[in-house]
């Protein structure tokens, strides 16, 4: 079975563009769910998907956003890009129900923002 | 309540030596504790997990220990190999919410 995919792997923007990132998660998983790692920093919950649908929002300013689409993939979209947005984020993919709960991370997208 | 307090920051052990790594919770409703393994570069990698029914889970050189009483939980990293330095994520998730409360991380070193 083929792991979670993210693209771009690294992305260098410049403040006050937009991004968009991509997350493919495991076949047969409908959660989706969006982390942003910086250094010296756990792992900061953004939001997560669950049949299209967001199901849980971390304390994120609105700038960031999520969508899933009917084939579980989701991509995340941050406007107005800060230099404080420059990390590594990381999406994971789970069943997302039931007494499952293990979640399967993608390698994660490094954006720098200049 | 939803927090997830993790120590230590960070961890030196000589090869062959026990890392410990704690976590401790305060909500009851949690019903599953995983440890991550993240190494540099790479996305958090599941490692092992364990529900509050049993008080030790074994795989391999790796051991979770569970005190519900107490509402803690370790990862004991035996004959620690230099190959196991990273990073070390606690996590717990239960109830209603399908959200993982993470721990703030432990960077492991294994000294050759």
């Amino acid at each position: 079975k083929a792991g979670v995919t993210q693209t771009p792997r690294y992305l260098i923007k410049t403040r006050g563009q937009q991004v968009t990132l991509s997350c493919s998660p495991i076949s047969g998983h409908r959660s989706v769910s969006w982390y942003q790692q910086t250094p010296g920093q756990g792992l900061q919950f953004l939001f997560e998907y669950f049949s299209e649908t967001q199901r849980n929002k971390g304390n994120f300013p609105g700038r960031f956003s999520g969508r899933q689409f009917s084939n579980s993939r989701s991509e995340m979209n941050v406007s107005t890009l800060e230099l404080g947005d420059s990390a590594l984020y990381l999406c994971a993919s789970s069943t997302g129900q039931g007494f499952s709960y293990e979640q399967y991370f993608g390698p994660g997208t490094r954006l720098t923002v200049t | 309540q939803q927090q997830v307090k993790q120590s230590p920051q960070s961890l030196i052990v000589q090869k062959g030596g026990i890392s410990i790594i704690n976590c401790a919770y305060e909500n009851t409703a949690f019903d599953y504790f995983p440890w991550y393994q993240q190494f540099p570069g790479k996305g958090p990698a599941l490692l092992i997990a364990i529900r509050p029914d049993v008080s030790e889970k074994k795989e391999g050189r790796f051991t979770i220990s569970f005190n519900k009483s107490a509402k803690q939980f370790s990862l004991h990293i035996m004959d620690s190999q230099p190959g196991d330095s990273a990073t070390y994520f606690c996590a717990a998730i239960g109830g209603s919410n399908y959200q993982l409360i993470w721990g703030a991380g432990t960077k492991l070193i294994i000294k050759p």
